[in-house]
């Protein structure tokens, strides 16, 4: 099965800031690879699919880009709604692991 | 609009089986997949099963593999998550979601909690 693994685990940051997380894959996932913000007590929302692509309703400060076995999800200028646990998800083939998440803290 | 809204959750001894249902509207349910993923308390997550859009293809997690069983009945827009030999690290908020078949996971339930428990 493929690993995900994303780094960092969390990381403290401003309202403001530009903050990049990144996830790493045992193998390529083809840029079969999701994003996910998950804030405490609700289901996760999906911010990007198939690497890069910015889901509908998704501010535009989120961006997601990479290939091969390197993913990264960006957040351009943090709102205060964006303190939360963000996870990797590839859906290259079966099974579709998620990867630890990285804890995003207000500094 | 889409909603998911899964149901069926509670306490169950070991050993024991649970049935999850997750019922689906906004959408013409027949045309997409469907996935289980849960979350243990205080946990990340883990995705659990998956079921192709006409019912023929289904895939596990290896941790689940042999004692879950993934189903969905197009004539009632829902699916299901067939759980059995149930373990105390079965214990999560089970979530159902839709595969936006754009490689990403686009709308999910708010999740029903189960509780592996003597």
């Amino acid at each position: 099965a493929i690993q995900l693994t994303q780094s960092p685990s969390s990381m403290s940051a401003s309202v403001g800031d530009r903050v990049t997380f990144t996830c790493r894959a045992s193998q390529v996932v083809s840029s079969a690879l999701a994003w996910y913000q998950q804030r405490p007590g609700k289901p996760p929302k999906l911010l990007i699919h198939g690497a890069s692509s910015l889901q509908s309703g998704v501010p535009s400060r989120f961006s997601g880009s990479g290939s091969g076995t390197e993913y990264t999800l960006t957040i351009s200028g943090l709102q205060p709604e964006d303190f939360a646990t963000y996870y990797c998800q590839h859906l290259n083939d079966y099974p579709h692991t998620f990867g630890q998440g990285t804890i995003l803290e207000v500094k | 609009q889409v909603q998911l809204v899964e149901s069926g959750g509670g306490v169950v001894q070991p050993g024991g089986s649970l049935r999850l249902s997750c019922a689906a509207s906004g959408f013409s349910f027949s045309a997409y997949a469907m996935h289980w993923v849960r979350q243990a308390p205080g946990k990340g997550l883990e995705w659990v099963a998956h079921i192709r859009y006409d019912g023929n293809n289904r895939y596990y997690a290896d941790s689940v593999e042999g004692r879950f069983t993934i189903s969905r009945d197009n004539s009632k827009d829902t699916v299901y998550l067939q759980m059995t030999s149930l373990r105390a690290d079965d214990s999560a908020v089970y979530y159902c979601a839709r595969d936006g078949d754009t490689y990403g996971l686009d709308y999910w339930g708010q999740g029903t909690l189960v509780t592996v428990s003597s």
